[in-house]
């Protein structure tokens, strides 16, 4: 498998544009969860779905923040409108829904908003 | 709430001497805990688990941790830290949230090994 793949890698944009990342979870692999990554914050859980259901969106910054996981295979997170403290790197990762079973991480996008 | 503490931003540590990164976690019941390595500009690798069972856990790259339920620790260990072993450590929990499992992590702590 080719593991957690997310796209784009890097994403510069002016402020308040519309921002999609996407997220493609590992085969077989039914949790689904987005983290954001910042100096200031450390990792933040921004949302996580079990079978393709939203779960927990209480890390969700604002309303400008959405996610969509449509099917089992790919998974969205769009800000519109965005704004410059929106700049972080945004990570994707995916696990079996057992308690006991690890994440397996994408290598992010890094979203830098000017 | 579950939920993980890393009291250390940074560790410095000389090549060769043995490391570890401090975690502690407050949970409800019993504790799924994990840690993860991450590397400049990568994401987040799986290094090992505490599921139950023996309270030495072993993982990758010689990395070992130990789970103490009395002091609610779960120390990230190594007995000869190696240069290449700089980076950026995060200790998680996951456990029962609304209707899943969701997976939380400290904030992360710096290994700095110097030859």
């Amino acid at each position: 498998d080719a593991g957690v793949i997310q796209s784009p890698r890097h994403e510069v944009t002016e402020m308040g544009q519309e921002v999609t990342l996407r997220c493609k979870p590992i085969s077989g692999h039914n949790s689904l969860f987005w983290y954001r990554q910042t100096m200031m914050r450390g990792l933040e859980l921004l949302i996580y779905f079990n079978n393709n259901v939203p779960i927990d969106d209480s890390g969700m910054p604002e309303d400008r923040f959405s996610a969509k996981m449509p099917n089992a295979s790919f998974s969205t997170l769009k800000i519109q409108p965005s704004e410059p403290r929106d700049s972080a790197v945004y990570f994707c990762a995916s696990s079996r829904t057992d308690r006991g079973t690890e994440a397996f991480f994408g290598q992010g996008t890094r979203l830098t908003v000017v | 709430a579950q939920s993980v503490a890393q009291p250390e931003d940074q560790v410095n540590v000389a090549e060769g001497n043995p490391l570890t990164v401090k975690c502690t976690y407050s949970v409800s019941g019993n504790p799924y805990l994990f840690w993860y390595v991450q590397y400049p500009n990568r994401g987040l690798q799986f290094l090992l688990k505490y599921i139950t069972g023996d309270n030495l856990v072993k993982g990758s790259y010689g990395f070992e941790a130990e789970f103490n339920k009395s002091q609610t620790s779960f120390h990230l260990k190594k007995p000869s830290a190696l240069v290449s072993d700089s980076a950026l450590y995060f200790c998680a929990v996951r456990d029962y949230d609304q209707s899943g499992y969701a997976l939380n992590f400290g904030k992360g702590t710096s290994l700095l090994v110097t030859p």
